[in-house]
């Protein structure tokens, strides 16, 4: 298995508090991705990192922030928590080539009460 | 812009049944395409991919999918289910759109397997 931890694995929160998720890689890999996966929706890209300090915004990244100031670890921030953020979270890697696929860590299941 | 379609949301087949779930992707060129199963309280894991070459790629866990370029389709298919093939199916594609090299994904069809 890909070496990708994501920390926390579940958490609650109150609407309006600051929260930051953690992903850390061991593969050296150059992409790291954020999604969210939603009932019905599929898993959409909130933001991605194409190397340390560079990052974009993907489909769905309002009220999302993030940063990478290591190869190894990308953080997901949500500066103010809504309802509308409960989800699961995906951090996935790839060594960004076309002919490989990304790796995905096991999740971070957020609830914003 | 690139999408996946995946039509079914829920299928249900008996184990030792035959299985094919549908992806539909669009994208003018030749497509790199994925199939991830995901368990439940799991990650994505990779089922098999498609890069170019022979059409028909087999997967772990006794998948296979096909390639259908006039159809647009890339289809996954079990000869015999197992129970514990249980699982929800995402068909993802590659974005080429700017620098993001991110899959697409599809909604996801979830697999129940009755006894």
């Amino acid at each position: 298995d890909a070496g990708i931890t994501q920390s926390p694995r579940h958490k609650v929160t109150e609407t309006g508090t600051p929260v930051t998720l953690r992903c850390h890689q061991t593969e050296n890999h150059r992409y790291m991705y954020w999604y969210r996966q939603d009932p019905g929706h599929g898993l959409r890209l909130i933001h991605y990192s194409y190397g340390v300090k560079d990052t974009d915004k993907g489909e769905v990244s309002d009220g999302y922030s993030v940063s990478r100031s290591k190869t190894e670890d990308f953080l997901l921030t949500l500066e103010s928590a809504t309802s509308s953020q409960t989800s699961v979270y995906f951090c996935a890697i790839s060594d960004g080539t076309g002919y490989t696929e990304a790796f995905f860590g096991q999740g971070t299941r957020l609830t914003v009460v | 812009a690139q999408s996946v379609t995946q039509p079914d949301i829920h299928i249900t087949v008996s184990e030792g049944a035959s299985l094919e779930l549908r992806c539909n992707y669009s994208y003018g060129a030749t497509p790199y395409l994925f199939w991830y199963v995901q368990s439940p309280g799991q990650g994505l894991q990779l089922l098999l991919k498609y890069f170019s070459g022979d059409t028909l790629v087999q997967g772990i866990k006794g998948f296979e999918a096909e390639f259908k370029r006039s159809q647009s389709s890339f289809n996954l298919r079990k000869p015999s289910v197992h129970w514990s093939d249980a699982a929800e199916y995402f068909c993802a594609v590659r974005n080429y759109g700017g620098s993001q090299g991110n899959l697409i994904f599809g909604k996801g069809t979830k697999l129940s397997v009755k006894p």
